[in-house]
C-alpha cells in the first residue's frame, strides 16, 4: 500500500481564519514532506520532517506552521494567510533511509483558496 | 544549487507511438537520484521511474525507460506504445544522496498530450 491521504480536499478561508491541513500515511515511513504547488508550476518544497523532527524549513513564512504529532501524521497549521498563498498543498512521505534511492509518495493534495 | 531543466513545455504524440521527454540538470554532486513523476489532471503525483546516478544501466519500468547520460547531465524519459492514460504533466526531479530525508527539486514540467 503506497497511499498517502490528505484532508480536506478543498479549503476556502479568509485572511483572518485559522485552519489546518492533515496528512496521514501507514507505510511505516519516517520522513514526511510538505510541498506547495501553484497552478501550472512544479511543486516547491516547504518543510521536511525526519523521524518526527523538523529537518528542513525552506524559509517559509511563519503563517505556515508544521507539526508532526507522530510518525504517521503531519499537519500544516495556517493562520493569517494571504491571497497569494492560494495553491495546491501536497504532502509526501518516504522511508527516510540514508543512502538509498528513497522514493517519495505523494498524497492527492489540498486545494486552498484564500479570500 | 541544483537546477532541473525541461525544455519542452508541451509534447503531443499519437496513440501507440513512442515519445521522448527531455530533462537536463546541473549539479556539482557525484551521487544523486533522478526521478520522473506523472501528474494527471486529477492532480495525484505518481512516481513513474527512478535512476541512481551510480548505476550505469538505464532504468526501465514496462513501457517507460530512461536514457541517463551522466557526463552530459541528461535524463530523458521514453514512453513506448503511448496510451490515452499517459496524458499528464510529467516532472523530472532530482535529489541528493546522503541524508535519508531530502526534498526533491523539480523541473517545470512537460505537458504530454496523447492524440487518439
Amino acid at each position: 500500500d503506497t497511499e498517502v491521504t490528505q484532508t480536506p480536499k478543498h479549503l476556502v478561508m479568509g485572511m483572518t481564519n485559522k485552519k489546518s491541513l492533515k496528512c496521514e500515511q501507514h507505510m511505516g515511513h519516517r520522513a514526511m514532506y510538505w510541498y506547495k504547488q501553484k497552478a501550472k508550476k512544479p511543486p516547491e518544497l516547504m518543510f521536511v520532517y525526519s523521524y518526527e523532527k523538523l529537518s528542513i524549513n525552506e524559509s517559509v513564512p511563519s503563517r505556515f506552521s508544521p507539526e508532526c504529532p507522530n510518525s504517521s501524521l503531519l499537519n500544516l497549521h495556517l493562520h493569517a494567510l494571504q491571497p497569494e498563498d492560494s495553491a495546491l498543498y501536497l504532502c509526501a512521505s518516504s522511508q527516510g533511509l540514508t543512502g538509498t534511492s528513497d522514493s517519495q509518495y505523494f498524497g492527492p493534495g489540498t486545494r486552498l483558496l484564500v479570500l | 544549487a541544483q537546477t532541473v531543466t525541461q525544455s519542452q513545455p508541451e509534447m503531443s504524440v499519437q496513440e501507440a507511438e513512442t515519445v521522448t521527454l527531455s530533462c537536463t540538470y546541473d549539479t556539482s554532486e557525484s551521487d544523486y537520484y533522478l526521478f520522473w513523476y506523472k501528474q494527471p489532471p486529477s492532480r495525484q503525483m505518481i512516481l513513474v521511474i527512478r535512476q541512481e546516478a551510480y548505476k550505469q544501466q538505464n532504468a526501465t519500468e514496462n513501457r517507460f525507460s530512461v536514457n541517463f547520460q551522466k557526463a552530459a547531465k541528461s535524463f530523458s524519459l521514453k514512453i513506448s506504445d503511448s496510451q490515452l492514460g499517459d496524458a499528464a504533466m510529467y516532472f523530472c526531479a532530482y535529489r541528493i544522496t546522503g541524508g535519508g530525508a531530502d526534498g526533491l527539486t523539480f523541473g517545470k514540467g512537460t505537458h504530454l498530450i496523447i492524440q487518439p
